[in-house]
Parts: structure tokens; C-alpha cells; sequence
């Protein structure tokens, strides 16, 4: 079974940084690429950064490019996201998302990160 | 960027109903398309990728068509259980979602 699990979360403070992890099991981790997307509250879903199986290819969203920075181990079976500058509208819950081979997509739980002005 | 249009945004519907939910692409995106059901306070769950393939596990009454840029998700036979809010996804260029349709009980 494809779990995911993210940790990281919490309460910061306007312009902090935080540090996302999301430890998976149930598949060859490294052969899958990966995502991150999230939700704020009430809101839709919002994908915010891709990482290739290597991490030769990654990808942002205009909204987090230059402040947000996703990687990858392979060997520990877990990909993170590092957040700063972090502002009030990068509130919600972020999950992280196996991406699409010859599966479907397949979602963590979230963890939620809350930033406080 | 692809934009995707989900109408409508609310739904109220009974149960046994026929529910008709339609995304839309600002470009073509061949059947790279993928509908999410999610419940409040969860993880958001794939139903349908690749524009018409069932995930395992999701009930039959579920089904999705479509390409290029018009396709729709369909529930045969609305359960109580289908009452969440679903949202269509778009995989060709990155990923973008519609903005999400929320099956309501009438």
C-alpha cells in the first residue's frame, strides 16, 4: 500500500522559513517523480513544485519560485520542501503527491503550516 | 499556463440522482486529465485518470470521458457517501486544478 506521510508543520512568523518532509512507502520511491501542492483554507487545491526521479528536473509555481526549494533522497525514501520568506497567504495545508506513471496519482495526509503576521 | 473552468461550482442533487460535473482546458491537453474527490477536513482522493481510467477500489458508478479540452465526470447513481467537493486536474504542462464543485444533498 502507497503511503505518504508529511511532517514539518506548525506555526511561524511572517518572513520565517520552515522545512517540509515526506517519507514514503509502499513503492519504489525512486521511481516516481514527486510533488507538492497545497490548500488554504476554504480554498482549492494548489500545486506548487515537481521534482524528477533523479532531480535533474524540478518546476515551481510562479508563487513560491525563488523563496520555496524542493529536493530529494532517494535513499531515504523522502522528499522535502525547504519554505522561507514565508507571508500569511502561504497558509494552509500542504500535501505531497506521488506523481502519474501508469498508476494514478496518490496524496499524504497534509500537514498544516499556519504563518502568523 | 493551462487553465481549467469546472462548472458548476455548487451542485445540489438527491440521492439516486445522475450528477454531470464538466472541466474545461484553456488548451488541449490530449486525456492528461485526473478528477479528485475530497471530503472536509481530508486528503483529496483520485477517482479517474487519464480522462477515463477508474482508480482501484473507486465504485463503477463513477465514470469520466472527454479530450482535448472538454470532460466531464459522471455519478450514475449518487450515493450518500458522494456528497464532497470534486476537482478536475490537469497533467499535459505541470499541474493545474479547477477550481472545484461542491455536491451538496437538496
Amino acid at each position: 500500500e502507497v503511503q505518504l506521510v508529511e511532517s514539518g508543520g506548525g506555526l511561524v512568523q511572517s518572513g520565517g522559513s520552515l522545512r517540509l518532509s515526506c517519507e514514503a512507502s509502499g513503492f519504489r520511491f525512486s521511481s516516481f517523480s514527486m510533488n507538492w501542492v497545497r490548500q488554504a483554507p476554504g480554498k482549492g487545491l494548489e500545486w506548487l513544485s515537481y521534482i524528477s526521479r533523479t532531480s535533474s528536473t524540478i518546476y515551481y509555481a510562479d508563487s513560491v519560485k525563488g523563496r520555496f526549494t524542493i529536493s530529494r533522497d532517494n535513499a531515504k525514501n523522502s522528499v522535502s520542501l525547504q519554505m522561507s520568506s514565508l507571508r500569511a497567504e502561504d497558509t494552509a495545508v500542504y500535501y505531497c503527491v506521488r506523481d502519474y506513471d501508469s498508476d494514478a496519482a496518490s496524496w499524504g495526509q497534509g500537514t498544516l503550516v499556519t504563518v502568523s503576521s | 499556463d493551462i487553465q481549467m473552468t469546472q462548472s458548476p461550482s455548487t451542485l445540489s442533487a438527491s440521492v439516486g440522482d445522475r450528477v454531470t460535473i464538466t472541466c474545461r482546458a484553456s488548451q488541449s491537453i490530449s486525456s492528461w486529465l485526473a478528477w479528485h474527490q475530497q471530503k472536509p477536513g481530508k486528503a483529496p482522493k483520485v477517482l479517474i485518470y487519464k480522462a477515463s481510467t477508474l482508480e482501484s477500489g473507486v465504485p463503477s458508478r463513477f465514470s469520466g470521458s472527454g479530450s482535448g479540452t472538454e470532460f466531464t465526470l459522471t455519478i450514475s447513481s449518487l450515493q450518500p457517501d458522494d456528497f464532497a467537493t470534486y476537482y478536475c486536474q490537469q497533467y499535459n504542462s505541470y499541474w493545474t486544478f479547477g477550481q472545484g464543485t461542491k455536491v451538496e444533498i437538496k
